[in-house]
């Protein structure tokens, strides 16, 4: 069955960097995009990017651009989303999705989500 | 930027037909997804390419959207139905989700 399992939770300090993770199983990881999203707290979801684990390519939201890197390792069907010059305001919970292959199809299947809290 | 707007909050009785709207400009031209989400849960897609289901969702959960509006529609809803439900569309490249809306099964 697909499964996507994201690194546990991660406390850094106001400038710092984090570095969380996204592994996949159960299916092709070259095969689907991947999202990556966050959610402050008691807020809705928000956009940071997307990698086409394929070949590498990424996009980012305007809001996270030049603050946020997504990489892949496709060696071990795992993704990545770094985001540096942290500050309070990026305390959250970030998920992983997977994008389904066709236009429209949305994220189908999700990761637990990894809280990431950014103290001063 | 482009924005998607949802109502704050929908009640409803056990049983009845629960209606949740997403507007964006000309929204009806675009792809939309839903997603619920329970407390301290990930979100769960109920809806995608507009109005079509995945497997394992029930078939009270349907989907439309045309004009500016999409809507979820959820007929004879249960109490298991309360939650935050997120609309998501797309916009040239960037991903945009709703505000979200809290739905409460009185």
């Amino acid at each position: 069955q697909v499964q996507l399992v994201q690194s546990g939770a991660e406390v850094r300090k106001t400038g710092d960097s984090v570095k969380v993770s996204c592994k996949a199983s159960g299916y092709t990881f070259t095969a689907f995009a991947m999202f990556w999203m966050r959610q402050a707290p008691g807020q809705s979801l928000e956009w940071v990017g997307w990698i086409n684990p394929d070949n590498g390519n990424t996009r980012y939201s305007r809001k996270f651009q030049g603050r946020v890197t997504i990489t892949r390792d496709t060696s071990a069907s795992t993704a990545y989303m770094e985001l540096s010059s942290l500050r309070s305001k990026d305390t959250g919970v970030y998920f992983c999705a997977r994008d389904g292959i066709e236009p429209g199809n949305g994220g189908d299947f999700w990761g637990q989500g990894t809280l990431v809290t950014v103290s001063s | 930027s482009y924005e998607v707007t949802q109502t704050p909050s929908v009640s409803v009785s056990p049983g009845q037909t629960a209606s949740i709207t997403c507007s964006g400009d000309n929204l009806g031209n675009k792809y939309v997804c839903w997603y619920q989400q329970k407390p301290g849960q990930s979100p769960v897609l109920v809806i995608y390419q507009s109005n079509r289901r995945p497997s394992g969702i029930p078939e009270r959960f349907s989907g439309a959207n045309s004009g500016n509006t999409a809507t979820l529609t959820i007929s004879g809803t249960q109490a298991v139905d309360e939650a935050d439900y997120y609309c998501q569309t797309w916009d040239s490249v960037s991903v945009v989700f709703g505000g979200g809306t809290k739905l409460t099964v009185l």
